[in-house]
């Protein structure tokens, strides 16, 4: 089956460090999205990036669809960034196995 | 834009007893309704994915004369999980898309405990 795959699983960070987050997967990506799952459960949608690089804010994010894989930049880390970080191939309804993030105060 | 509601948030129930939970898109039309699964400290499992209208299509391994879904209406779609057992204690969330492959965008979702 498709492997979705999230490095690291585990991370803490203290506020206003810088991280990237990445997610590599077996199959040719057509939809791909980027959640963050609050501490509460709501999955919130970062970004939709099949390809290409997009930014929002502290956030940017880059797929390289040829190589499978993607990437989740966080700049200036914020205790509000902690959580669980997904990716998902969006048109095969996959989620990767997470990234958890702490950022400390 | 694209806001989905779940409701309730929790539920607590004996086991033996069905549970309905609702899942609504507040401002667009969600062709597409989708139900996850989540375990503890897990990633999100799909179960069914429900086109209006229509009968949902169950991922392999769920069983779907025990958890019944219904997409009614462009805004509305349930999951009725029936005869409850402890072992259905998890969080279930929604997510409802203007079409099959489009970008998703989930509830809050529903924390379920049977006791």
């Amino acid at each position: 089956g498709i492997q979705v795959e999230q490095s690291p699983p585990d991370l803490i960070l203290q506020e206003g460090a810088n991280s990237t987050l990445r997610c590599n997967f077996s199959d040719s990506v057509n939809n791909l999205q980027w959640f963050h799952q609050n501490p509460w459960g709501q999955l919130i949608n970062l970004f939709y990036i099949p390809s290409g690089t997009k930014q929002n804010g502290r956030l940017s994010a880059t797929t390289v669809a040829t190589e499978r894989y993607s990437l989740l930049y966080i700049s200036s880390s914020q205790t509000t960034d902690s959580g669980v970080y997904f990716c998902s191939l969006t048109y095969k309804y996959i989620f990767g196995t997470g990234t958890r993030l702490k950022v400390l105060a | 834009g694209a806001v989905v509601s779940q409701h309730p948030s929790r539920v607590i129930c004996k086991s033996g007893t069905s549970v309905k939970i609702e899942c609504r898109s507040l401002d667009f039309q969600a062709t597409t309704m989708f139900w996850y699964r989540q375990f503890p400290k897990k990633s999100l499992m799909l179960m069914a994915t429900s086109n209006e209208g229509s009968k949902a299509t169950y991922e392999q391994g769920v069983e779907k004369d025990k958890f019944l879904i219904n997409h009614a209406s462009l805004t509305l779609s349930t999951l009725t999980v029936t005869s409850a057992h402890p072992e259905d204690s998890s969080f279930y969330i929604c997510s409802a898309a203007s079409g099959s492959f489009d970008e998703q965008y989930f509830g809050p979702g529903t924390r379920l405990t049977v006791t």
